[in-house]
């Protein structure tokens, strides 16, 4: 089983849109949780950490249940410039893994005008 | 800050040739990275160093070699590359290794091996 399945989509949205990404992990030792993101033939970039109690910067919100090993995304107002792969990371944190992030295979999103 | 910065961007390799992928950070981190991407597999590690002096295999280091040369450079050398090794190979660095460490990333090399 994968260390981190997401849904690769696509999901394409008219600007303005809601969307939301999900993905789970298997792991329950996971420690720190992340969304990235990625644009066409580009390195990924740090959009988010995510923590337990949920977080939101500006039109991106993050929210974890440890319990059911999930972790999501919403996007609100969508732009133009969202239009991304989005992925999904945990880092297990401990003794030999310190360091380690696991990936998952990310979701693509396409904003339309 | 030039951040991540990694060389060649672009390669072309034979079955049997070897080469090494160089990676430098202006950051002062401590941890440096090597990961390949390979489509409908999302990012995998191939090697990190958490500190200067010390290095650590992945998921995925058989056919790898990596050097830390000192704390800016992390070099990933393929001794005697193989057509499963044409991917898009990304270097990235954090402060510290683990916790919510952000890791920042270079702009990758594309590899292809024929």
């Amino acid at each position: 089983r994968k260390e981190v399945e997401q849904d690769p989509g696509p999901f394409n949205v008219p600007e303005g849109a809601t969307v939301a990404f999900n993905c789970t992990y298997s792991n329950s030792a996971s420690q720190s949780f992340f969304w990235y993101r990625q644009d066409c033939r580009k390195e990924p970039k740090l959009l988010m950490s995510v923590y337990s109690s949920g977080n939101e910067d500006g039109r991106f919100t993050a929210q974890l249940n440890r319990a059911s090993q999930y972790i999501s995304l919403l996007i609100r107002d969508s732009k133009l410039s969202d239009s991304a792969t989005y992925l999904c990371v945990v880092n297990r944190d401990r003794g030999s893994t310190l360091g380690r992030l696991y990936f998952g295979r990310g979701t693509q999103l396409t904003v339309w005008p | 800050n030039a951040g991540v910065t990694q060389t060649p961007k672009f390669q072309v390799l034979k079955t049997g040739q070897s080469m090494t992928l160089q990676c430098a950070q202006d950051m002062n981190h401590n941890s440096m990275y090597w990961y390949r991407q390979d489509p409908g597999m999302g990012l995998r590690l191939i090697y990190y160093s958490a500190s200067e002096g010390t290095t650590d295999k992945g998921e995925v280091p058989n056919g790898y070699n990596v050097s830390r040369l000192n704390k800016r450079e992390f070099s990933l050398r393929l001794e005697s590359a193989a057509p499963s090794q044409t991917s898009v190979y990304f270097c990235a660095s954090s402060y510290l290794a683990g916790g919510n460490n952000e890791q920042f990333f270079g702009p990758g090399t594309r590899l292809t091996v024929l």
